[in-house]
């Protein structure tokens, strides 16, 4: 199985960096998400990390050690808008090779001005 | 546009009823899809993993004979939630790869499903 590990909250200030981490144990580990999702609405894409490393996209940059089993998403120039719930999940292959993305607790993000 | 499409985005039905939500594929033939249910506040649960070509498979603790779920097509999931009961009610929502699997943002998410068992 699966275990991912997330903050349920965090809060910051409007304008400021925020960087929210993930852990996880897997096997058949292929690949790790961030989604971002609002209250009753479908998650939203954000990024992708397969190998080591940085992945910059605009205000949004995730990082990945398989390593070690950890991944951050770091926010910049925070907007009230991105008060938001942040969901890291992680793709593995199953013995039988099949596929499944399962979800981590989620970090519940509040911006303030 | 949504590529992934989920009908209905809300239903309400009565205790012991059943209630079909389906998952469809757009503009792409999904050879993965996958169920959640969000209960609030809390983050996606996965329910099941649909494979186009063999049967869905569950996650422990998930009831099978209470949760079906066909994968009737390669565009087309449904979940059926039988015997519904009130401890039911939740957000559903599917999501739907199209099989590449190296790929980061191949796997796409309808719009969920509002449940409600009254």
């Amino acid at each position: 199985g699966q275990n991912i590990d997330q903050p349920t909250e965090m809060t910051a200030t409007e304008g400021a960096i925020v960087q929210i981490n993930c852990t996880y144990q897997t096997s058949g580990f292929n690949g790790l998400f961030w989604y971002q999702q609002h209250a009753g609405e479908a998650p939203t894409f954000l990024s992708y990390n397969v190998l080591d490393g940085l992945e910059e996209k605009g205000r949004f940059s995730s990082f990945l050690s398989r390593s070690k089993g950890y991944s951050y998403l770091l926010l910049k120039e925070l907007q009230m808008k991105d008060s938001a719930s942040y969901l890291c999940a992680v793709r593995a292959r199953s013995n039988t090779g099949f596929q499944k993305l399962v979800f981590g607790t989620g970090t519940r993000l509040l911006v303030s001005p | 546009g949504a590529v992934v499409s989920q009908h209905p985005s809300r239903v309400i039905c009565k205790s012991g009823t059943s209630v079909k939500i389906e998952c469809r594929s757009l503009d792409f033939q999904a050879t993965t899809m996958f169920w959640y249910r969000q209960f609030p506040k809390q983050s996606l649960m996965l329910m099941a993993t649909s494979n186009e070509g063999s049967k869905a498979t569950y996650e422990q603790g998930v009831e099978k004979d209470k949760f079906l779920i066909n994968h009737a097509s390669l565009t087309l999931s449904t979940l059926t939630v039988t015997s519904a009961h009130p401890e039911d009610s939740s957000f559903y929502i599917c999501s739907a790869s199209s099989g590449t699997p190296n790929s980061g943002n191949t796997i796409y998410f309808g719009e969920g499903s509002w449940l409600t068992v009254v």
